[in-house]
Order: structure tokens, then C-alpha cells, then sequence
């Protein structure tokens, strides 16, 4: 079956503005993941779903960053104000661990270049 | 806090050779650990993944052993091949979340 897609591929954007990364996870997968992957480094966790409520925001850096995933499949990361800093790559991910599955599936991620 | 340190950064092989690329955390009440693999510019892909019951987990030319108490695991690739050139990431998971090292950029030369 599909795995996890995650849309744009690609985003460049001018630094003030706001953005939107959309992720589609894998179907009947109940937890959904972010995490941001900064040049050279591993990824590290943002926010984690677990249905449609967050169940765990701690790796939010500040209050520009939001995520919502309103009918507990689709899921859309949210910056506002943009910062040079924010350029990374986002990475989604989803699980079954309603099904008792804690393997994390990964989709190609969401390139974000702040210019 | 967890931490994860992956040794080496960067490593260079011939074709062919056996190579070890090693993992450590320093808090051992984990719930499992993952071996990835990352493409230039792409995302990850699983390659192996131990639960904290587990020792070892293989999968064709992948070996990867855990030592809960040790903080430590090691993955083994037999016999490498060109093809075999990556960023391999080794994770941890606590409760529900990966927390990552910074990867071994493996190249393997022809």
C-alpha cells in the first residue's frame, strides 16, 4: 500500500511569511509524528498525534510553530513568521500503535529554504 | 535527557570490506532502537529495529546487536558494496519518540 506523503517536496520562502507542510500518513495509522532535520544533523522530534489531539508538543521550538490534524489522518505543520532558521527538512512519520505497531514509517520529507 | 552519539561521522571503505558503525545513549530505559537509512536528500528508510527485550536483529547482510546496560549498539554490514553508500542513523525511542544520532556518512568505494 501507499506509505506516508508528505507535500510540498520543496518550499522556498521569504523570511516573514507563513507556511504550511501537509503530511498524509499511512492508512488506519493512528499516531503521527514530526520531526525537523537541520543540515548535518539527526532528526529531532516536534510534535506527536495520537488520534486528533497532540498528545506530546515538547519539541516545539516556540510559539510560531503549530500542527493540527483535525480528523485524525491528515496532518499540516504550520510556521508563521518565517526565520532563516527554520530552513530544514520536515519529516513526517506514522505508526499503528493502536494495532500495537511502534515501527515509525517515514515519508520523503518537506525541504524548507527560507530566504 | 537522552543523548545519542554515533562514531564514526564520516567513514571511507573498499568494496567488500566488513564494517562496524557504532551507537551509544546514555540513558538505558529504552523501548526499542532503530537503524536507519538516509539517501542525499531523502528520507528514512528502516533498516533494522531491536525491541529492549532483544539482543540482536539481522537482515541479509545487516547485523545489529543491543547492549541495554551498556548504553551501546553496533551495526555489522558484511561484505559492502557500493550501493551501500549512505547516512546511517541510529534512534532511540523512550516513551513514543525517536530521538536520533547524527548519522555515520558511510562511502564505499568500487
Amino acid at each position: 500500500g501507499a506509505g506516508v506523503s508528505q507535500t510540498p517536496s520543496n518550499k522556498v520562502t521569504e523570511k516573514g511569511k507563513y507556511v504550511e507542510l501537509r503530511c498524509d500518513p499511512i492508512s488506519g495509522h493512528t499516531a503521527l509524528y514530526w520531526y525537523r532535520q537541520s543540515l548535518g544533523q539527526g532528526p529531532e522530534f516536534l510534535i506527536y498525534f495520537q488520534g486528533t489531539g497532540a498528545a506530546d508538543d515538547s519539541g516545539l521550538p516556540n510559539d510560531r510553530f503549530f500542527a493540527v490534524r483535525p480528523e485524525g489522518s491528515v496532518s499540516t505543520l504550520k510556521i508563521q513568521r518565517t526565520e532563516r532558521g527554520d530552513s530544514a527538512v520536515y519529516l513526517c512519520a506514522s505508526s499503528d500503535l493502536a494495532g500495537g505497531s511502534d515501527t515509525q514509517y517515514f515519508g520523503p520529507g518537506t525541504r524548507l529554504t527560507v530566504l | 535527557k537522552q543523548e545519542v552519539t554515533q562514531i564514526p561521522a564520516a567513514l571511507s571503505v573498499p568494496e567488500g570490506e566488513n564494517l562496524v558503525l557504532n551507537c551509544s545513549f546514555t540513558d538505558s530505559a529504552i523501548y526499542n532502537l532503530q537503524w536507519f537509512r538516509q539517501d542525499p536528500g531523502k528520507g528514512l528508510t528502516s533498516l533494522l529495529l531491536i525491541q529492549s527485550s532483544q539482543r540482536e536483529q539481522t537482515s541479509g547482510r545487516l547485523n545489529a546487536s543491543l547492549d541495554k546496560s551498556s548504553g551501546r549498539s553496533t551495526l555489522y554490514i558484511a561484505a559492502s558494496q557500493p550501493g551501500d553508500s549512505a547516512t546511517y542513523l541510529c534512534a532511540v525511542m523512550g516513551t513514543y519518540k525517536y530521538i536520533f544520532g547524527t548519522g555515520t556518512r558511510l562511502k564505499v568505494l568500487a
